[in-house]
Protein backbone atom coordinates (compact mmCIF):
# COMPACT_ATOMS: atom_id res chain seq x y z
CA UNK A 1 0.00 0.00 0.00
CA UNK A 2 1.29 3.15 -0.90
CA UNK A 3 1.79 5.87 1.59
CA UNK A 4 -0.18 8.97 -0.17
CA UNK A 5 -3.26 7.17 -1.97
CA UNK A 6 -5.01 9.27 -4.77
CA UNK A 7 -8.48 8.91 -5.41
CA UNK A 8 -9.94 8.87 -8.63
CA UNK A 9 -6.84 7.61 -10.68
CA UNK A 10 -9.15 8.90 -13.98
CA UNK A 11 -12.00 11.28 -13.34
CA UNK A 12 -13.73 12.86 -17.35
CA UNK A 13 -16.54 15.20 -16.37
CA UNK A 14 -18.10 17.59 -18.36
CA UNK A 15 -17.41 21.89 -18.58
CA UNK A 16 -18.48 23.38 -15.75
CA UNK A 17 -19.31 20.83 -13.33
CA UNK A 18 -17.38 20.59 -9.65
CA UNK A 19 -14.68 17.80 -9.67
CA UNK A 20 -13.24 16.48 -6.17
CA UNK A 21 -10.20 14.44 -5.74
CA UNK A 22 -9.40 12.67 -2.84
CA UNK A 23 -6.19 12.10 -0.99
CA UNK A 24 -5.15 9.57 1.80
CA UNK A 25 -1.72 9.23 3.81
CA UNK A 26 -0.45 6.75 6.40
CA UNK A 27 2.69 9.40 7.03
CA UNK A 28 3.06 11.90 9.62
CA UNK A 29 3.43 15.35 7.80
CA UNK A 30 4.48 18.56 8.18
CA UNK A 31 2.17 19.72 5.26
CA UNK A 32 0.26 18.16 2.54
CA UNK A 33 0.77 19.54 -1.27
CA UNK A 34 -1.33 19.71 -4.02
CA UNK A 35 0.34 19.62 -7.77
CA UNK A 36 -0.37 19.86 -11.03
CA UNK A 37 1.21 18.75 -14.12
CA UNK A 38 0.24 19.91 -17.38
CA UNK A 39 -0.31 17.88 -20.48
CA UNK A 40 2.83 19.30 -21.47
CA UNK A 41 4.82 17.36 -18.84
CA UNK A 42 5.35 21.07 -16.35
CA UNK A 43 4.88 21.01 -12.82
CA UNK A 44 2.81 23.69 -10.93
CA UNK A 45 2.56 23.78 -6.86
CA UNK A 46 -1.18 24.87 -6.50
CA UNK A 47 -1.60 24.08 -2.45
CA UNK A 48 0.54 23.84 0.33
CA UNK A 49 -1.58 23.56 3.46
CA UNK A 50 -0.63 21.86 7.08
CA UNK A 51 -4.79 22.58 8.42
CA UNK A 52 -7.98 24.02 7.58
CA UNK A 53 -8.95 25.14 3.89
CA UNK A 54 -7.54 27.15 1.25
CA UNK A 55 -8.62 28.66 -1.80
CA UNK A 56 -7.08 30.19 -5.08
CA UNK A 57 -9.84 31.44 -7.49
CA UNK A 58 -11.83 28.12 -8.80
CA UNK A 59 -9.53 25.91 -6.75
CA UNK A 60 -10.10 24.75 -2.96
CA UNK A 61 -7.94 22.63 -0.87
CA UNK A 62 -9.38 21.19 2.38
CA UNK A 63 -7.11 19.33 4.68
CA UNK A 64 -8.42 16.93 7.95
CA UNK A 65 -5.50 16.08 10.14
CA UNK A 66 -6.99 13.77 12.27
CA UNK A 67 -8.62 11.56 9.27
CA UNK A 68 -5.31 11.58 7.20
CA UNK A 69 -7.46 13.00 4.36
CA UNK A 70 -7.02 15.92 2.04
CA UNK A 71 -9.19 16.84 -0.75
CA UNK A 72 -9.04 19.17 -4.33
CA UNK A 73 -11.82 21.10 -5.31
CA UNK A 74 -12.75 22.26 -8.78
CA UNK A 75 -15.82 24.37 -9.16
CA UNK A 76 -16.98 25.24 -12.92
CA UNK A 77 -14.40 23.12 -14.00
CA UNK A 78 -13.00 23.87 -17.47
CA UNK A 79 -11.35 22.13 -20.42
CA UNK A 80 -7.98 24.47 -19.53
CA UNK A 81 -8.31 22.33 -16.06
CA UNK A 82 -7.55 19.10 -17.78
CA UNK A 83 -4.40 18.19 -16.30
CA UNK A 84 -2.98 15.41 -13.80
CA UNK A 85 -3.18 16.78 -10.29
CA UNK A 86 -0.95 15.08 -7.23
CA UNK A 87 -1.52 15.03 -3.85
CA UNK A 88 2.16 14.82 -2.13
CA UNK A 89 2.98 14.53 1.56
CA UNK A 90 5.98 17.01 2.83
CA UNK A 91 7.49 15.83 6.49
CA UNK A 92 10.50 15.45 7.60
CA UNK A 93 11.68 12.25 5.84
CA UNK A 94 15.15 11.48 6.34
CA UNK A 95 16.27 14.94 7.14
CA UNK A 96 14.62 17.68 5.21
CA UNK A 97 11.23 18.54 6.06
CA UNK A 98 10.64 19.65 1.73
CA UNK A 99 11.01 15.95 1.09
CA UNK A 100 7.81 15.05 -0.41
CA UNK A 101 6.13 11.49 -1.01
CA UNK A 102 4.03 11.61 -3.82
CA UNK A 103 0.64 10.03 -4.64
CA UNK A 104 0.32 8.58 -8.13
CA UNK A 105 -2.06 11.43 -9.05
CA UNK A 106 -5.39 11.66 -10.67
CA UNK A 107 -6.08 12.80 -14.53
CA UNK A 108 -8.30 14.75 -14.86
CA UNK A 109 -10.37 15.00 -18.50
CA UNK A 110 -12.95 18.22 -19.16
CA UNK A 111 -14.92 17.87 -21.42
CA UNK A 112 -16.92 21.02 -23.54
CA UNK B 1 11.72 35.84 -16.10
CA UNK B 2 12.18 31.87 -15.62
CA UNK B 3 12.23 30.54 -12.16
CA UNK B 4 13.79 27.22 -11.93
CA UNK B 5 15.22 26.01 -15.18
CA UNK B 6 16.82 22.72 -16.57
CA UNK B 7 19.31 22.03 -19.15
CA UNK B 8 18.96 20.22 -21.32
CA UNK B 9 15.58 19.50 -21.88
CA UNK B 10 16.27 16.31 -23.63
CA UNK B 11 18.96 14.58 -23.50
CA UNK B 12 19.48 11.43 -25.30
CA UNK B 13 23.09 9.05 -24.81
CA UNK B 14 23.88 5.41 -24.78
CA UNK B 15 24.36 2.71 -22.59
CA UNK B 16 27.68 2.96 -20.41
CA UNK B 17 27.74 7.49 -20.49
CA UNK B 18 28.56 9.92 -18.02
CA UNK B 19 26.00 12.74 -18.56
CA UNK B 20 24.94 16.33 -16.54
CA UNK B 21 22.08 17.86 -15.88
CA UNK B 22 22.11 21.75 -14.67
CA UNK B 23 19.36 23.31 -12.60
CA UNK B 24 18.96 27.17 -11.97
CA UNK B 25 16.71 29.07 -9.93
CA UNK B 26 17.04 32.59 -9.33
CA UNK B 27 14.13 33.15 -6.36
CA UNK B 28 17.03 32.82 -3.99
CA UNK B 29 15.56 29.94 -2.40
CA UNK B 30 17.96 27.52 0.19
CA UNK B 31 16.66 24.38 -0.43
CA UNK B 32 16.84 22.40 -3.95
CA UNK B 33 15.80 19.32 -4.72
CA UNK B 34 16.09 16.43 -7.83
CA UNK B 35 12.71 14.28 -8.54
CA UNK B 36 12.81 11.60 -10.80
CA UNK B 37 9.47 10.52 -12.93
CA UNK B 38 9.31 7.26 -14.41
CA UNK B 39 7.55 5.63 -17.16
CA UNK B 40 4.39 5.67 -14.81
CA UNK B 41 4.37 9.04 -14.50
CA UNK B 42 5.13 8.10 -10.90
CA UNK B 43 7.41 10.87 -9.09
CA UNK B 44 9.95 10.30 -6.39
CA UNK B 45 12.54 12.28 -4.33
CA UNK B 46 16.38 11.84 -5.13
CA UNK B 47 17.87 14.36 -3.01
CA UNK B 48 17.14 17.07 -1.53
CA UNK B 49 20.05 19.93 -0.72
CA UNK B 50 20.41 23.13 1.10
CA UNK B 51 23.25 25.20 2.06
CA UNK B 52 24.46 22.86 4.39
CA UNK B 53 23.23 19.34 4.73
CA UNK B 54 22.54 17.13 1.68
CA UNK B 55 20.02 14.61 2.29
CA UNK B 56 19.89 11.42 -0.35
CA UNK B 57 17.21 8.83 -1.21
CA UNK B 58 18.88 5.57 0.32
CA UNK B 59 16.89 3.85 -2.80
CA UNK B 60 19.05 6.06 -5.29
CA UNK B 61 22.11 4.38 -6.91
CA UNK B 62 25.60 5.93 -6.39
CA UNK B 63 25.80 6.45 -9.86
CA UNK B 64 23.96 9.79 -9.57
CA UNK B 65 25.72 12.52 -7.60
CA UNK B 66 24.30 15.96 -6.54
CA UNK B 67 27.02 18.59 -7.11
CA UNK B 68 26.24 22.16 -6.08
CA UNK B 69 28.71 24.64 -7.16
CA UNK B 70 26.64 27.79 -5.49
CA UNK B 71 22.79 27.99 -3.69
CA UNK B 72 21.72 28.78 -7.09
CA UNK B 73 22.60 25.91 -8.62
CA UNK B 74 22.40 21.89 -7.90
CA UNK B 75 23.36 19.65 -10.88
CA UNK B 76 22.73 16.01 -11.15
CA UNK B 77 25.97 14.13 -12.15
CA UNK B 78 25.24 10.48 -13.78
CA UNK B 79 27.92 8.15 -14.27
CA UNK B 80 27.75 4.93 -16.75
CA UNK B 81 23.99 5.22 -17.77
CA UNK B 82 21.87 2.37 -17.70
CA UNK B 83 18.16 1.84 -19.70
CA UNK B 84 16.47 2.06 -16.53
CA UNK B 85 17.84 5.59 -15.85
CA UNK B 86 15.17 6.54 -18.76
CA UNK B 87 12.70 8.67 -17.08
CA UNK B 88 11.89 12.76 -16.83
CA UNK B 89 14.13 14.44 -14.15
CA UNK B 90 12.66 17.62 -12.33
CA UNK B 91 14.49 19.93 -9.98
CA UNK B 92 12.89 21.87 -7.68
CA UNK B 93 13.57 24.74 -5.12
CA UNK B 94 11.82 26.54 -2.04
CA UNK B 95 12.74 27.96 0.84
CA UNK B 96 11.91 25.74 3.38
CA UNK B 97 9.17 25.07 4.44
CA UNK B 98 7.27 26.47 1.68
CA UNK B 99 5.89 25.48 -1.43
CA UNK B 100 8.34 24.03 -3.90
CA UNK B 101 8.53 25.66 -7.36
CA UNK B 102 9.63 22.99 -10.54
CA UNK B 103 11.52 23.11 -13.47
CA UNK B 104 10.47 21.88 -17.07
CA UNK B 105 11.73 19.00 -16.13
CA UNK B 106 14.72 16.97 -18.79
CA UNK B 107 13.40 14.08 -20.65
CA UNK B 108 16.50 11.69 -20.70
CA UNK B 109 16.44 8.73 -23.19
CA UNK B 110 19.07 6.16 -22.48
CA UNK B 111 19.59 3.53 -25.27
Amino acid sequence: KNEVEQSPQNLTAQEGEFITINCSYSVGISALHWLQQHPGGGIVSLFMLSSGKKKHGRLIATINIQEKHSSLHITASHPRDSAVYICAAGGDYGGSQGNLIFGKGTKLSVKP
Amino acid sequence: DTAVSQTPKYLVTQMGNDKSIKCEQNLGHDTMYWYKQDSKKFLKIMFSYNNKELIINETVPNRFSPKSPDKAHLNLHINSLELGDSAVYFCASSQEPTRQYFGPGTRLTVT
